[in-house]
């Protein structure tokens, strides 16, 4: 069935480094491919998504590219501040969501 | 402003009694969803429904029930048969369409005492 793999954290940064956060998937069709960000207690939020092959998906500085020759999602942020703290899902959608175990992210000042 | 709303956002109960989840949104969704997430872990599939009086189980579903009587309604009841049901329960739905991201609402989180 459908998967995701992500990288496993916890990530600690200094404030202004570079994020990247690894995901890979398997997928028997065409999935969208997303990546939600959830604060400390709340709902997950939509960060980005990519519908298609080469599509790039881009938010609040964030980035990630849907390579399919790869089977991958990668998210990446090129100077992160300590608001970005927070844990991070990548997900596939074919008929419905399979998410990621999510990566926590501390930035810190 | 459409969303989706989650009610209460603490619920505590004693061991062995049934609690029942709210979710609600004014959308026009088709699709509604239930996850379960504990802590460190990611999100798990307990029911989903892609249409009203139509649902069907997830990953993890025994020890849970629902019902989709209204469109903009799907709420889930935690039976006393779920063996650790304390977690954060959290209620999403999308449009249709596997191009859509999922909305997701505030989370209840459930203490069983």
């Amino acid at each position: 069935g459908d998967s995701v793999t992500q990288m496993e954290g916890p990530v600690t940064l200094s404030e202004e480094a570079f994020l990247t956060i690894n995901c890979t998937y398997t997928a028997t069709g065409y999935p969208s491919l997303f990546w939600y960000v959830q604060y400390p207690g709340e709902g997950l939020q939509l960060l980005l998504k990519a519908t298609k092959a080469d599509d790039k998906g881009s938010n609040k500085g964030f980035e990630a590219t849907y390579r399919k020759e790869t089977t991958s999602f990668h998210l990446e942020k090129g100077s992160v501040q300590v608001s970005d703290s927070a844990v991070y899902f990548c997900a596939l959608n074919d008929y419905k969501l399979s998410f990621g175990a999510g990566t926590t992210v501390t930035v810190r000042a | 402003d459409g969303g989706i709303t989650q009610s209460p956002k603490y619920l505590f109960r004693k061991e062995g009694q049934n609690v029942t989840l709210s979710c609600e949104q004014n959308l026009n969704h088709d699709a509604m969803y239930w996850y379960r997430q504990d802590p460190g872990q990611g999100l798990r599939l307990i029911y989903y429904s892609q249409i009203v009086n139509d649902f069907q189980k997830g990953d993890i579903a025994e020890g849970y029930s629902v019902s989709r009587e209204k469109k903009e309604s799907f709420p889930l009841t935690v039976t006393s048969a779920q063996k650790n049901p304390t977690a954060f329960y959290l209620c999403a739905c999308t449009g249709r369409g596997s191009y859509n991201e999922q909305f997701f609402g505030p989370g209840t989180r459930l203490t069983v005492l």
